[in-house]
């Protein structure tokens, strides 16, 4: 199956500091997403990128869908402490032609550390 | 914004016996999906389910799961005969055909 290869796996950065992590993959995807996950909790959906090149921000978070579809990054401006957690990229790569829809293939995870 | 609601939330079970892990979608979305993550793992896909049957199934998801959604709200996943290694967190998403995955809070089940 597809392998996404996640990096930094983690990060340790100064608050106000901006953040960057990137996922890359051997096959292609249509869709980009990215997830961030607090402890005890369901991954929360940050960002969706549905075609290449596409760049999209949400507030101080900005992601890329990359153009060969084999890759996306996500940057944080002026992280914040409640930005903690671990950031996850997750590539679908199609729907299927009778409706149903391809799980998606998650990345290691990048653990977001903010030291005071 | 609304939840996907998971119950229970943790599940303790001695293996061997059989668990439902049931989950209440909040929409009208037509993709409904089970996944799992160990311990400290990524979260990995189990199944995936539209217009009431399957449509995806990992090599996870051998022949001791099963899903259903028994009365066409509720979406459940069955593992038969648990195992040590069925620990881990179970999350019930769902999406739109264009639409991103939402996730539940999920189960936490622990077999021992």
């Amino acid at each position: 199956g597809q392998q996404l290869n996640q990096s930094p796996q983690s990060m340790f950065i100064q608050e106000g500091e901006d953040v960057s992590m990137n996922c890359t993959s051997s096959s292609i995807f249509n869709t980009w997403l990215w997830y961030k996950q607090d402890p005890g909790e369901g991954p929360v959906l940050l960002i969706a990128l549905y075609k290449a090149g596409e760049l999209t921000s949400n507030g101080r978070l900005t992601a890329q869908f990359g153009i060969t579809r084999k890759d996306s990054f996500l940057n944080i401006s002026a992280s914040i402490p409640s930005d903690v957690g671990i950031y996850f990229c997750a590539g679908q790569l199609r729907l299927r032609s009778g409706g149903g829809a391809d799980g998606l293939t998650f990345g290691k995870g990048t653990h977001l550390i903010i030291q005071p | 914004e609304p939840e996907v609601t998971q119950t229970p939330s943790h599940q303790v079970t001695q293996m061997g016996q059989e668990v439902i892990l049931r989950c209440v979608p909040i929409s009208n979305h037509l993709y409904f999906y089970w996944y799992r993550q160990i311990l400290g793992q990524k979260v990995e896909f189990l199944v995936s389910f539209y217009n009431n049957e399957i449509s995806e199934k990992s090599e996870i998801f051998d022949d001791q799961f099963s899903v259903e959604r028994p009365d066409g709200s509720n979406f459940t996943l069955k593992i038969r005969s648990t195992k040590l290694e069925d620990s881990a967190m179970y999350f019930c998403a769902e999406g739109g055909l264009r639409s991103p995955l939402h996730f539940g809070n999920g189960t936490r089940l622990t077999v021992t």
